[in-house]
């Protein structure tokens, strides 16, 4: 059984101080990872995907890969009030797109002005 | 470029019911995914279609089955539908089986 566990939160995070989102997955075949935010009764938007370990960044978005812990993070730097938002990490299994992709119950992140 | 679109927005259905739900890919986009989503908890995979054959399937009963056309277009068609089928759904297309998925807005279906 795959499985993708994040820590529910709410993470509550002060306007212009950094968010940090965590992922573990238990999955060692894993092979891509996605970080998608969903707007409360909204679908989720893609934000950042990663494939090889260490850092990718993209503005105020860091993604962090270590297949070796199995674990996944998510940076965000300068946060804004609308950030606040569910933050739903993705793994695809090792048969790749025909696992479709296995979803951690999300992190329900809250900026405070 | 016009992205994902689902069809309808909000359903109401009752139980022992069947419901179809549609979904229009990306522009150039061959593959669609849809996923169940329950309140509080993360999308779980329901099937893949890529080319008009379904290509993986998660842990979802046969009463849950789907159609892709020559458009790349996709239907998802619940049977028997149980109170526990309330749920959203949504669909996801990429540009191939292994491709980055990227969502529609979704269908609420809710089951009386």
């Amino acid at each position: 059984q795959k499985e993708v566990e994040q820590n529910s939160g709410p993470l509550s995070v002060p306007e212009g101080a950094i968010a940090s989102l965590n992922c573990t997955y238990s999955d060692r075949g894993s092979q891509s990872f996605f970080w998608y935010r969903q707007y409360s009764g909204k679908s989720p938007e893609l934000i950042m995907f990663i494939y090889s370990n260490g850092d990718k960044e993209d503005g105020r978005f860091t993604a962090q890969l270590n297949k070796a812990s199995q674990y996944v993070s998510l940076l965000i730097r300068d946060s804004q009030p609308s950030d606040s938002a569910t933050y739903l990490c993705a793994v695809t299994g090792s048969g790749g797109g025909a696992d479709g992709l296995t979803f951690g119950k999300g992190t329900h992140l809250i900026i405070q002005p | 470029e016009t992205g994902v679109t689902q069809s309808p927005t909000h359903l109401i259905k009752t139980r022992g019911q069947q419901v179809t739900l549609r979904c229009s890919s990306q522009s150039g986009h061959n593959t669609v995914s849809w996923y169940q989503q329950a309140l509080g908890q993360g999308p779980q995979f329901i099937f893949q279609y890529y080319r008009e054959e379904e290509n993986g399937r998660g842990n979802f009963p046969p009463r849950f089955s789907g159609l892709q056309f020559p458009n790349y277009s996709s239907e998802l068609n619940v049977n028997a539908l149980e109170l526990d089928d309330s749920a959203l759904y949504l669909c996801a297309s990429s540009v191939d089986r292994e491709g980055t998925q990227y969502f529609g807005p979704g269908t609420r279906l809710t089951v009386l």
